[in-house]
């Protein structure tokens, strides 16, 4: 099993410039979520997924869509870059929430805004 | 909103024993807590996962008081290897929807020193 998959590793875009995040599981888990991690900062949640066509936001949803049409998919689209979503971006995924279900992150993905 | 408080940062000498406490008032009765680390340019990793009482694994142990309010990650013998950020973590039942929230602390970086 590959585990949790995002791409692009590194990125950088340019003020204005929308892009896609994107993050694949193949553990067949229900929860998918999106964090961004700032300097010095800990882990922020921007938006989740309980399950395929069910998505809701985080502490920090402004300026990001995302969408879950599948089990597998959950990826994260910057719709107009700013330098303040300059970050490091880590998706995430587990069986579910509620039973003190492990978390699995991405390896991360180092997004730039110039 | 802040679910979680730990120390900022702890330093620990080789071979030493490194306890870490996170303090969450507002745990359901539901929720586990749960322990992750994370190396620079990593994601988080499990590390361990408790309820109640004490739990051990081959990394760690983890000691939760009766009235669950806090709970002390213990790492014995600790190497440099350790260096790291230790988050805990506790479910957070949104109040609207029923859905579930993961909210990470700050975390606690630990420096082992030689």
């Amino acid at each position: 099993n590959a585990g949790v998959t995002q791409t692009p590793k590194f990125q950088v875009l340019k003020t204005g410039q929308s892009m896609t995040l994107q993050c694949a599981q193949d553990m067949n888990h229900e929860y998918m979520s999106w964090y961004r991690q700032d300097p010095g900062m800990g882990l922020r949640l921007i938006h989740y997924s309980v399950g395929a066509g069910i998505t809701d936001q985080g502490e920090v949803p402004n300026g990001y869509n995302v969408s879950r049409s599948t089990t597998e998919d959950f990826p994260l689209r910057l719709l107009s870059a700013a330098p303040s979503q300059t970050s490091v971006y880590f998706c995430a995924s587990s069986y579910g929430t509620d039973i003190g279900n492990t978390i699995y992150f991405g390896e991360g993905s180092w997004l730039t805004v110039v | 909103l802040a679910k979680t408080t730990q120390p900022i940062s702890m330093d620990s000498y080789e071979g030493q024993e490194v306890n870490i406490t996170c303090s969450h008032n507002n745990i359901a009765t539901n929720d586990y807590i749960t322990w992750y680390q994370q190396f620079p340019s990593q994601g988080p990793r499990f590390i361990i996962q408790g309820y109640k009482t004490k739990v051990t694994n081959e990394v760690a142990s983890l000691f939760i008081p009766a009235d669950r309010k806090s709970s002390t990650l213990s790492l014995p013998r600790v190497s440099l290897s350790d260096t790291a950020v230790y988050y805990c973590l506790v479910g957070d039942m949104d109040s609207g929807a029923g859905s579930y929230q993961l909210t990470f602390g700050k975390g606690t970086k630990l420096s082992v020193i030689p």
